[in-house]
């Protein structure tokens, strides 16, 4: 059973550019959810998806940043016109349910490295 | 502004020591603390998580103390060795819901 899988694991962009960032939840999994991670800080949460639908996007910040989960394919977090602060790790989670319950563990990817140049 | 505080940024310890990271939250309505490890390269990990309604969860050599009246929790390594040496952030929820505030993270090594 795969885990969560995000690619690419490094995404080398300019000034200005596009940057996309792919995550594909685990298997039965239908909750994503993204966080950003700056060097030598915690993680910072930005948006929860379920199939099609934006749940809280409260963390994105408002612009050149959004995030989809479609019924087919994986759920793909963009950056337009990218700048220097963007860079940062940026990790995928999903669980099975929306619900942080006791037993419900969320799962994490390895993260994209994005580096703006 | 900073909801859930961590500390120490960074601690050395010895094998067969403890280690005890400690964190802080102001939310009351924050009802799920998850500890979460992180190797280099890779996802957080979910270590141990614990509920507001007990005040001791232990798991191995893992432990997790919770303070409710003073609003900390902590995480407790017993025995810890070298391969426990990453980053170890605490996380807090609200809501049985998956947005979480993590701590700044503490970078343990765990020299043999």
């Amino acid at each position: 059973n795969a885990g969560v899988m995000q690619n690419p694991r490094h995404l080398v962009r300019r000034r200005g550019q596009e940057a996309r960032l792919r995550c594909s939840p685990m298997k039965g999994h239908s909750h994503v959810y993204w966080y950003r991670q700056l060097p030598e800080e915690g993680l910072k949460f930005m948006v929860y998806l379920q199939k099609e639908n934006i749940i809280d996007e409260s963390g994105m910040p408002k612009e050149r940043f959004s995030a989809e989960f479609p019924k087919e394919g994986p759920s793909i977090l963009r950056i337009q016109q990218v700048v220097r602060g963007d860079s940062a790790a940026y990790f995928c989670a999903s669980s099975p349910r929306g619900d942080a319950s006791y037993n419900e563990k969320l799962f994490f990817g390895s993260g994209t490295q994005l580096s703006v140049l | 502004q900073q909801q859930v505080k961590q500390s120490p940024q960074s601690l050395i310890v010895q094998k067969g020591g403890i280690s005890i990271i400690n964190c802080a939250y102001e939310n009351t309505a924050f009802d799920y603390f998850p500890w979460y490890q992180q190797f280099p390269g890779k996802g957080p990990a979910l270590l141990i998580a614990i509920r507001p309604d007990v005040s001791e969860k232990k798991e191995g050599r893992f432990t997790i103390s919770f303070n409710k009246s003073a609003k900390q929790f902590s995480l407790h390594i017993m025995d810890s060795q070298p391969g426990d040496s990453a980053t170890y952030f605490c996380a807090a929820s609200k809501d049985n819901f998956n947005k979480f505030y993590f701590g700044s993270g503490t970078k343990l090594n765990v020299k043999p």
